[in-house]
């Protein structure tokens, strides 16, 4: 298994700002993943982030908006660009070893509020 | 492309009710199915999981068997607690092509379990 923290837990924003919400996992994992949970929603895939490479974005997501980096094998950040209101939710990052039989083990997420 | 219908929401139970949550899928090839766990507040949690026909998962109580006939993967638990009371997702991944190794969910089922 992985355990994985994120950083911040919860931040409040102000409209046209930028947050970095960085991923740290306690093993090298293959796959990383990040997730938006709006409110009362389930998740929705915004990217796959890959190691050392540009990630992959999801339709309806760009690297303008949300453009993520990977250096290593156990770290990841995903930055909110330009917020809005609509941006409200909660950012989760995911990990998994490669392979589609295992399962991805979550972060505890990160609760934005933009004002 | 891949999808997944969880039965609607919410559900109420006493405290000893048997504990029924539908999921149903659609996708190419064999999937791997899964069953998270989110509680107020929290991050996701693998519940189970099943990697091929007739599998069943299971975890503290809870049971889903993999059913390729029917294309289910339906969470049960005979005895539910309060302390289940959390919002369950069905969720599976592909084991090949363009979608491997992503998650896609279903749109959660929020239980609550009364004393």
């Amino acid at each position: 298994s992985a355990v994985i923290s994120q950083k911040p837990s919860r931040d409040i924003c102000q409209r046209g700002t930028s947050l970095t919400i960085q991923c740290q996992v306690d093993s090298q994992v293959t796959m990383m993943f990040w997730y938006r949970q709006q409110p009362g929603q389930s998740l929705t895939l915004i990217a796959t982030a890959n190691q050392g490479s540009e990630a992959t974005y999801e339709s309806g997501f760009v690297i303008d908006k949300f453009p993520i980096s990977r250096p290593n094998l156990t770290f990841s950040t995903l930055t909110v660009s330009n917020m809005s209101p609509e941006d409200s939710s909660i950012y989760l990052c995911s990990a998994g070893l490669a392979g589609g039989y295992n399962e991805q083990f979550f972060g505890p997420g990160t609760r934005l509020t933009v004002l | 492309g891949n999808s997944v219908t969880q039965m609607e929401g919410p559900v109420t139970l006493s405290e000893e009710a048997f504990l029924t949550i539908n999921c149903t899928y659609t996708a190419t090839g064999y999937p791997s199915l899964f069953w998270y766990v989110q509680y107020p507040g929290e991050g996701l949690q693998l519940l189970l999981k099943a990697t091929k026909a007739d599998d069943k998962g299971s975890n503290k109580g809870f049971e889903a068997t993999y059913r390729k006939e029917t294309t289910s993967f339906h969470l049960e638990k005979g005895s539910v607690q309060v302390s289940d009371s959390a919002v369950y997702f069905c969720a599976l991944t592909a084991t090949g092509g363009t979608s491997y190794g992503k998650l896609t969910f279903g749109q959660g089922t929020i239980l609550t379990v009364h004393p």
